[in-house]
């Protein structure tokens, strides 16, 4: 069956140092890869899209990367701040799970000290 | 991006009644999606409201359980029927397929549904 993996342990990382997250998907061939970040008691927000034809996306101090051969994504924050500080789900969509369906991994949370 | 509202933001219900969610959306949207939160777990899919027709359902929900409307592109209601403790959850409310951008899946802030 479809699986998303991310690190269920918190990641503590200092002010000012990059934290990269991991995404790993087996069973599954999405048409593009989406995250998205979710403070508690909140509804996830939308940060990065990247389809599976391409390699990289920029956003400002996020970078996101998408490996089809690997079936994994990076998702990068540089200069890290106490406010990146919730937790970042990554979220996969169409190919063999069907096109409109958005499958989401249990998250990573992230922690940022100062 | 689309804004979604949802009300209530959350409610105490007692076991065997009721309880409709209402979801509004500020923009046209194609696609709109239901999906429950267990504390601390991810995202699982209800199912997919559609326009005029009824909802598409995941394994493991049933209309009679999560009876959906959806009378036009902005608005839909989820509705949890003969509650029981084990349906306490946060629900959440989608849309996707704004005018301007068709692969973006948003989110409204959910209901945080606790039933006794």
């Amino acid at each position: 069956s479809q699986k998303i993996e991310q690190n269920s342990e918190a990641l503590n990382i200092q002010e000012g140092k990059t934290a990269t997250l991991t995404c790993n998907y087996t069973n599954y061939s999405p048409a593009y890869l989406q995250w998205y970040r979710q403070d508690p008691g909140r509804g996830p927000v939308f940060l990065l899209l990247i389809r599976e034809n391409e390699k990289e996306k920029r956003k400002e101090r996020l970078k996101v990367t998408f490996d089809t051969t690997l079936k994994q994504s990076l998702f990068h924050i540089t200069a890290s701040q106490p406010a990146d500080s919730a937790t970042y789900l990554c979220a996969l969509k169409g190919g063999s799970g069907g096109y409109n369906k958005l499958i989401f991994g249990a998250g990573t949370r992230l922690a940022v000290h100062p | 991006s689309a804004v979604i509202s949802q009300k209530p933001s959350r409610d105490i219900c007692q076991r065997g009644t009721s309880l409709t969610i209402q979801c509004q959306v500020d923009s046209q949207v194609t696609m709109m999606f239901w999906y429950r939160q267990q504390p601390g777990q991810s995202l699982t899919l209800i199912a997919t409201a559609n326009q005029g027709s009824e909802a598409t359902y995941e394994s493991g929900f049933v209309i009679d359980k999560f009876p959906i409307s959806r009378p036009n592109l902005t608005f839909s209601t989820l509705t949890v029927s003969n509650m029981s403790p084990e349906d306490s959850s946060i629900y959440l409310c989608s849309g996707q397929g704004e005018i301007a951008s068709t692969d973006t899946q948003y989110f409204g802030p959910g209901t945080r549904l606790t039933v006794l």
